[in-house]
This record gives structure tokens, C-alpha cells and sequence, in this order.
């Protein structure tokens, strides 16, 4: 099974700053991984595919970046629409597995 | 515009049973694997199971393997979990989702529905 872990676990900060999180696969999981956004009391939401490409719906201020088993998720310049638990998963091999979640919170 | 509907989740006994359905709109059913992913309260997620277009292709978890079984009805647009031997860990919110992609089985998922709230305990 790949590991998924996510660092920070939560991540405090202000409206207008960038925020950086990461994810690091056990092994390789080439270009196949997806990051999630959910918000208290609803489903996630596909964010990022391929570990780059932006799902619709979603500004530019998100972007991803990485492959292989080092991988960014990037908020530019956070609104307060994007506190929320961000879940980074990889679909190269079965079992599919997700990462613990990093918390946005405002600082 | 895409829809899932989870519905048959409640309270169970540890040992008992659960079946769970979800119903697609929105889009051509038959051309997408679907998955069930879960997430017990206040907790991260965590894949359950996935089964291709045509039933072919199924994955479970080893969390669930030998104890849920996952299958489809594409006629009625419908997917099931049928979940037996239920333990209090099996407790979650459960989500169906769709796969983006009509060719990769594997994900990602990029319309979920609302989730179904399966509680084990005696």
C-alpha cells in the first residue's frame, strides 16, 4: 500500500498570503495525484488532477506542482472562501489511498 | 447537471447488516467506474471500494475486503455497497463518487454526492 503524507497538519494563515502544502507518496506515484478541498459538513471536491491541472470551477490561484512522490499544492494569495481541510490522494496503484488532510485555518 | 444520491445508511449492530444505494443523474452512467469512499466523524477519508463500467474491474479495500461487496445496476443508474459483518470502525459517512476520466478506473473523482451516515453500535 502507498502511504500518503501530508504536511503541515494545520496551517494558520492570513487572508492575502500564500499558503504551501505537501505531499509525499512511499513510492513513486508518477503524475497521479489529486488534491481535494472540503469545507465543514460537505463532500470534497476535486481540486487538482494529474498533480497539475486545475479542476473546473477553481481559480487560478491554485496550482499544483510535482511527480514521482514529492508534490505541492500552492494557494497564491488565500481568500477566506479557501479555509478548509485539503486531502491529497493517489490513484497510480490499488489500493487508492489519501493523505491525513491539512487545515487551512485563519491565523 | 451531475447528481448522487446516497441513501440507505443508519444504525446497525456490530455483526449486522447494511446495504447501501446510490443514484446517478446527470450524466451516462454506464461509461464511468464508480467508488465508495468514507469518513468517520471528524476524521480524514479513506477509499472503500470502485467498480469499472462494466462490473469487470472491482477493488476493495483490505479494511473491507471479505465483508462489503460493491456492484451496480446500470439500467437503473444505481450503485450499491452491501456491507455485512458491520463493526463500530465501519462507522463513517459514506460517498459515492464518480470517476473523472471514462478510461482510467482508478480516479480521481471529481463529483461526489452528499454522503450516507452508517453508525455501528450496540
Amino acid at each position: 500500500e502507498i502511504v500518503m503524507t501530508q504536511s503541515p497538519a494545520t496551517l494558520s494563515v492570513s487572508p492575502g498570503e500564500r499558503a504551501t502544502l505537501s505531499c509525499r507518496a512511499s513510492q513513486s506515484v508518477s503524475s497521479n495525484l489529486a488534491w481535494y478541498q472540503q469545507k465543514p459538513g460537505q463532500a470534497p471536491r476535486l481540486l487538482i488532477y494529474g498533480a497539475y491541472t486545475r479542476a473546473t470551477g477553481f481559480p487560478a490561484r491554485f496550482s499544483g506542482s510535482g511527480s514521482g512522490t514529492e508534490f505541492t499544492l500552492t494557494i497564491s494569495s488565500l481568500q477566506s472562501d479557501d479555509f478548509a481541510v485539503y486531502y491529497c490522494q493517489q490513484y497510480n496503484n490499488w489500493p487508492l489511498t489519501f493523505g491525513g488532510g491539512t487545515k487551512v485555518e485563519i491565523k | 447537471e451531475v447528481q448522487l444520491v446516497e441513501s440507505g445508511g443508519g444504525l446497525a449492530q456490530p455483526g449486522r447488516s447494511l446495504r447501501l444505494s446510490c443514484v446517478a443523474s446527470g450524466f451516462i452512467f454506464n461509461d464511468y467506474a464508480i467508488h465508495w469512499v468514507r469518513q468517520a466523524p471528524g476524521k480524514g477519508l479513506e477509499w472503500v471500494s470502485s467498480i469499472s463500467w462494466n462490473s469487470g474491474d472491482i477493488g476493495y479495500a483490505d479494511s473491507v475486503k471479505g465483508r462489503f461487496t460493491i456492484s451496480r445496476d446500470n439500467a437503473k443508474q444505481s450503485l450499491y455497497l452491501q456491507m455485512n459483518s458491520l463493526r463500530a470502525e465501519d462507522t463513517a459517512f459514506y460517498y459515492c463518487a464518480k470517476a473523472l476520466s471514462m478510461i482510467l478506473v482508478r480516479g480521481p473523482f471529481d463529483y461526489w454526492g452528499q454522503g450516507t451516515l452508517v453508525t455501528v453500535s450496540s
